[in-house]
């Protein structure tokens, strides 16, 4: 079963907004949605989660809809090195092991 | 502040022979993990460390992985007659798990394990 719909690819251009959408229709009230991304030959590298505040770090923010069955993750400044596959994960906090699905593979093009 | 380090960053080694790879955990951290990802292949979880308590090993897939905690910080996993399905690489993670709101995991570099 797969918690979260991620699409499989997306481009954005380097200055511009990176807006990455994921479904989690079936989210539990006591899971969080997290986001990870993985740049090619490095570990994952974890990024944002929230419950169902919106939430803004120095990497980027995440907006989950009031039913929190989907959100989005925004990148303010996508650069080249935010090139990588992202990864939305949906899963309580007492739930340690993570698991990755396909993701989004999101290219940024100068 | 320092990041989670894992040693060696690459290993050949021959089918038969015994691994260890080393993983420093970022300090302050209590929750330890290791994972191993194949070539396009999603994340695996091999193994858990929380504080004094007794692992989570229920990922090691086989008897011939054991891994260990010391004095509570560096990690070691030991691989035991080599396979060429154990080809993968190996990514050890830290977290801080006294945080309200689940665990963030931080990851290190990872091992890349090639059993020829």
């Amino acid at each position: 079963d797969a918690k979260t719909t991620q699409p499989p690819s997306m481009d954005c251009a380097e200055g511009r907004a990176a807006n990455l959408p994921c479904n989690h229709s079936t989210i539990s009230g006591n899971e969080y949605v997290y986001w990870y991304r993985q740049i090619h030959s490095q570990g994952p590298q974890y990024i944002i989660h929230g419950l169902k505040n919106n939430e803004t770090n120095e990497m980027a923010s995440l907006i989950i809809t009031e039913d929190r069955k989907s959100s989005t993750l925004i990148l303010p400044h996508a650069t080249l090195r935010d090139t990588a596959v992202y990864y939305c994960i949906v899963k309580s906090s007492n739930d340690y092991k993570l698991s990755f699905g396909a993701g989004t593979t999101v290219t940024v093009r100068a | 502040g320092a990041g989670v380090s894992q040693s060696p960053s690459n290993k050949v080694t021959e089918k038969g022979k015994d691994v260890e790879l080393r993983c420093d955990p970022i300090s302050g951290h209590t929750a330890l993990y290791w994972y191993r990802q194949s070539l396009g292949q999603g994340l695996e979880f091999l193994i858990y460390f929380q504080g004094n308590s007794a692992p989570d090993k229920s990922g090691l897939p086989s008897d011939r992985f054991s891994a260990e905690r010391t004095g509570g910080s560096v990690s070691t996993l030991t691989i035991q007659r080599t396979q060429q399905e154990d080809s993968a690489v190996y990514l050890c993670a830290s977290s801080f798990s006294g945080l309200a709101g689940g665990y963030e995991q931080y990851f290190g570099p990872g091992t890349r394990l090639t059993v020829t």
